[in-house]
């Protein structure tokens, strides 16, 4: 069964930090990843897409993939109160717009 | 160009009965996929549509079902309510079936069944 793991946290980081969340998966075949930001009574936002091993750098937004790994994060630079939100991971495999979830990280930031 | 509109917005049902939630994705997009989020299982897939044709599954009972129509637009129903089925319902609309293609949400229906 395709899994997709996330510490539920919540990560405290103070402003101006770097938040570091990570993701791990299952399924070998897996072959894109996203992370959405997700605001309490609010639908999921992407926030970063991934498909190559390495990073990919979209404003204070970092993602990082490993393949060998099965491992996923997002780094967050300078964070602000308002990245306060749930993020999570999801893959998806060829063929398919399935995204599999993980379960969240709550990250809090304070000012 | 507008987003993923998803109605009713909030419901509240009773056990036993059912619900048929609706889903106009975006203008183009021809791939809709639902999910199911409740605080204890995280973001759950529920079934995901191209073509009018159910491509992919997830594991839930038969009560939970779902179509598309020609024109993209997708329902969901669900039969018997149970007090378990009280979630957030999430659409998602992308272009096509490629992987890597952005998936955009839908601002949810929140059900409550009492």
């Amino acid at each position: 069964q395709k899994e997709v793991e996330q510490n539920s946290g919540p990560l405290s980081v103070p402003e101006g930090a770097i938040a570091s969340l990570n993701c791990t998966y299952s399924d070998r075949v897996s072959q894109s990843f996203f992370w959405y930001r997700q605001y309490s009574g609010k639908s999921p936002e992407l926030i970063m897409s991934i498909y190559s091993n390495g990073d990919k750098e979209d404003g204070r937004f970092t993602a990082q993939l490993n393949k060998a790994s099965q491992y996923v994060s997002l780094l967050i630079r300078d964070s602000q109160p308002s990245d306060s939100a749930t993020y999570l991971c999801a893959a998806q495999n060829s063929g398919y717009s399935t995204l599999t979830f993980g379960k969240g990280t709550m990250l809090l930031v304070s000012p | 160009k507008a987003g993923v509109t998803q109605t009713p917005r909030y419901l509240i049902k009773t056990r036993g009965q059912q619900v048929t939630l609706s889903c106009s994705p975006i203008s183009g997009h021809r791939s809709v996929s639902w999910y199911q989020q409740t605080p204890g299982q995280g973001l759950q897939f529920l079934f995901e549509y191209f073509s009018e044709t159910q491509r992919n599954k997830g594991n839930f009972p038969g009560r939970f079902s779902g179509r598309q129509f020609s024109n993209s637009r997708s329902e969901m129903n669900v039969s018997t309510l149970e007090l378990g089925d009280s979630a957030l319902y999430l659409c998602a609309s992308s272009l096509d079936l490629r992987s890597g293609n952005t998936i955009y949400f839908g601002e949810g229906s929140w059900l409550t069944v009492v």
